[in-house]
């Protein structure tokens, strides 16, 4: 069963408008972290957000917010002000519990979501 | 300053080769990660080093080989390469915490990506 599922293969959205990328999970595990990344056309991998399963609040980091709903587990990136410069697909990942010591953040990663900002 | 680099950012060559990708992180992380992000853009792990010592093995073929020498180097070597091997090969590092209940990594920095095509 996957473990991440991306369920947009794409998405478009206006400058300036936000934007909303889904991203559900499935683990049994209590202790997690959620991260979205950024992989632009050039092919780097960048950070966006993180977000514990045990954060009271929802990360923000800028422009990006995660809509963590811990009980429907989904971790949603919502982008507000879309710029030409967010066009890139964009990674929802999942680290599991690290108890023992032996996972050391390994991470799940989803299919990914192009997202297409128009001018 | 960059923070994760890889060499070479191209590789081209012929089945049956053995090659090497080298990988170093300046972020004083404990932790290193090679990834494989195959065609249809989806990413996987392989392995993880820390303090130099092996923490995951996905299934990988034992073509496959990392060796890390120090904290801040995380090396693949290739056998015997085949066509399914074509892919991007991701470096990336995370510091990590030791906590009584277990080991917690932080977010993953990624280093600009290897693409290899073996024909």
């Amino acid at each position: 069963a996957q473990k991440i599922t991306q369920t947009q293969p794409g998405m478009f959205v206006q400058e300036k408008e936000a934007v909303t990328l889904d991203c559900t999970y499935d683990t049994s595990d209590p202790s997690y972290g959620l991260f979205w990344y950024k992989q632009p056309s050039s092919g780097e991998m960048i950070f966006l957000i993180y977000q514990g399963s045990y954060d009271q609040q929802n990360a923000t980091e800028g422009r990006y917010s995660l809509n963590f709903q811990k009980a429907r587990k989904s971790a949603n990136l919502v982008i507000s002000a879309s710029q030409l410069g967010d066009s890139a697909m964009y990674f929802c990942a999942m680290r599991e519990s690290n108890a023992g010591g032996t996972s050391y953040g390994k991470l799940t990663f989803g299919q990914g979501t192009i997202l297409t900002v128009h001018p | 300053d960059t923070a994760v680099s890889q060499t070479p950012k191209y590789l081209v060559t012929q089945m049956g080769n053995d090659k090497s990708i080298k990988c170093e992180q300046n972020l004083g992380h404990d932790t290193m990660y090679w990834y494989k992000q195959d065609s249809k853009k989806f990413l996987k792990i392989m392995f993880s080093y820390n303090n130099k010592e092996l923490i995951i093995n996905e299934t990988v073929p034992n073509r496959f080989s990392p060796k890390s020498p120090d904290k801040a180097h995380l090396n693949l070597h290739i056998n015997s390469l085949e066509l399914g091997d074509s892919a991007v090969y991701f470096c990336a590092s995370s510091r990590v915490s030791y906590e009584s209940s277990g080991v917690f990594s932080y977010e993953q920095y990624f280093g600009p990506g290897t693409r290899l095509t073996v024909t």
